[in-house]
């Protein structure tokens, strides 16, 4: 069965730094890409970032750009997301979700429960 | 980036009747390589991930019912709900996988009417 597993979430002071990680098991996770994508309240889904299988290719969304870096360690079957100078607008639940192939041009098939992440003073 | 639009921004349907939502991109999604849309749609119900109903357009994902169909290419697609079941309301969005970054639509709210 895949299982994606977020965790890290939590209240950031704005500015501040947070990792979010997921935890992947049910599948081979380095013959998938993985993605990040935020849902803030009262608002649509935002895609934010996705990671090739063999970590090699990395894309961000414009909004975050600079300031967050998605890295995998397919050893120990884990997406991470290194979040900073974090703001407001960045108040969202966060999902961890697997792309239906290696490369990142594939659509996202499955995904975690979200972890929360709110970003006040 | 691709500008993704969909219409309704909502919309409420009697049990049983058609339902139909429509997503633009402001620019082709398909791949003349591989002569695939790269555009899917999403079902997401309230305090749920979303899930992937259906993926390069048209192909609907394994275990989705059957009275969810997608059609369109290139700029104009459509998600259709032929006969609309309770289990349905939900917000449902669609998402280019074309070029980055990813984008959504802002999605539509199906309700029962």
């Amino acid at each position: 069965e895949v299982q994606l597993l977020e965790s890290g979430g939590g209240l950031v002071q704005p500015g501040g730094s947070l990792r979010l990680s997921c935890a992947a098991s049910g599948f081979t996770f380095n013959n998938y890409a993985m993605s990040w994508v935020r849902l803030a309240p009262g608002k649509g889904l935002e895609w934010v970032s996705v990671i090739s299988g063999s970590g090699e290719n990395t894309y961000y969304a414009g909004s975050m750009k600079g300031r967050i870096t998605i890295s995998r360690d397919n050893s120990k079957n884990t997406l991470s997301l290194q979040m900073n100078s974090l703001r407001a607008e960045d108040s969202a639940v966060y999902y961890c979700a697997r792309a239906a192939l290696s490369n990142c041009y594939s659509p996202t098939d499955f995904w975690g429960q979200g972890t929360l992440v709110t970003v006040s003073s | 980036d691709i500008v993704m639009t969909q219409s309704p921004d909502s919309l409420a349907v009697s049990l049983g009747e058609r339902a139909t939502i429509n997503c633009k991109s402001s620019q082709s999604v398909l791949y003349s390589s591989d002569s695939k849309n790269y555009l899917g749609w999403y079902q997401q119900k309230q305090g749920q991930p979303p899930k992937l109903l259906i993926s390069w357009a048209s192909t609907r994902e394994s275990g989705v019912p059957d009275r969810f169909s997608g059609s369109g290419s290139g700029t104009d697609f459509s998600l259709t709900i032929s006969s609309l079941q309770a289990e349905d309301v939900a917000v449902y969005y669609c998402q280019q996988h074309f070029s980055v970054p990813f984008t959504f639509g802002p999605g539509t709210k199906v309700d029962i009417k």
